[in-house]
């Protein structure tokens, strides 16, 4: 069956970059798009970003380009978001997730990860 | 603020019709973007229920439907249960000359009374 499990639960002092990794498992890894989205405590969704792991390009969302960086691992069929820098507005819960094309555009998030408590406290 | 617009919170009694609607412009939904909408269940991960404005996935029950039409789509669900009191949010594409992205509506806030 389709997995996408991340790692776990990070604290971290703001300016300290964050790694966070999605194992995927069950389905050809390079077929299909991850994207990473978020949501703050109490808050709505906000998209990150995408990979796509057969090729790795990416597509960031305008207010992260700079500073959040997308890569994949094809051999353990992973993929990972850094982001260095970090606020306590970006203390959220950062999920993966794997999406395919509909619309013409990858936007069909038919599985996704436990999602990554990332707190941001000094 | 979002760039797709939802109400902020819709309530309706079991068995009644609730609909949720996402309004957004000329550089998504109006442009021909397809919506999908999700349904986020109170500590859990997001689930699609609709994309491409109106096809359901296999799984998800016949009492959930969606539409579109000019800058706008709406998801309804018919037959409320209280299992459906969670959070929905509808997501499309948004190309503009700054750049193309994946948004999410504000999300709407679903009780059964």
């Amino acid at each position: 069956q389709v997995q996408l499990v991340q790692s776990g639960a990070e604290v971290k002092k703001p300016g300290a970059s964050v790694k966070i990794s999605c194992k995927t498992s069950g389905y050809s890894f390079t077929d299909y798009y991850i994207h990473w989205v978020r949501q703050a405590p109490g808050l709505g969704l906000e998209w990150v970003g995408w990979i796509n792991p057969h090729g790795g390009g990416t597509n960031y969302a305008q207010k992260f380009q700079g500073w959040v960086t997308m890569t994949r691992d094809t051999s353990i069929s992973t993929a990972y978001m850094e982001f260095g820098g970090p606020s306590s507005d970006d203390t959220a819960v950062y999920y993966c997730a794997r999406c395919h094309y509909c619309s013409g555009y990858p936007l069909c998030c038919d599985y996704w990860g436990q999602g990554a408590l990332v707190t941001v406290s000094s | 603020q979002s760039v797709l617009t939802q109400p902020p919170s819709v309530s309706g009694a079991p068995g009644q019709t609730v609909t949720v609607s996402c309004t957004g412009s000329s550089s998504n939904i109006g442009a021909g973007h397809g919506v999908q909408w999700y349904q986020q269940l109170p500590g859990t991960a997001p689930r699609l229920l609709i994309h491409t404005n109106t096809y359901r996935p296999s799984g998800v029950p016949d009492r959930f439907s969606g539409s579109k039409s000019g800058t706008s789509a709406s998801l309804a669900i018919t037959g409320l249960q209280p299992e459906d009191e969670a959070d929905y949010y509808c997501q499309s594409y948004d190309t503009t000359l700054s750049g193309a992205a994946v948004v999410f509506g504000g999300g709407t806030k679903l009780t059964v009374l």
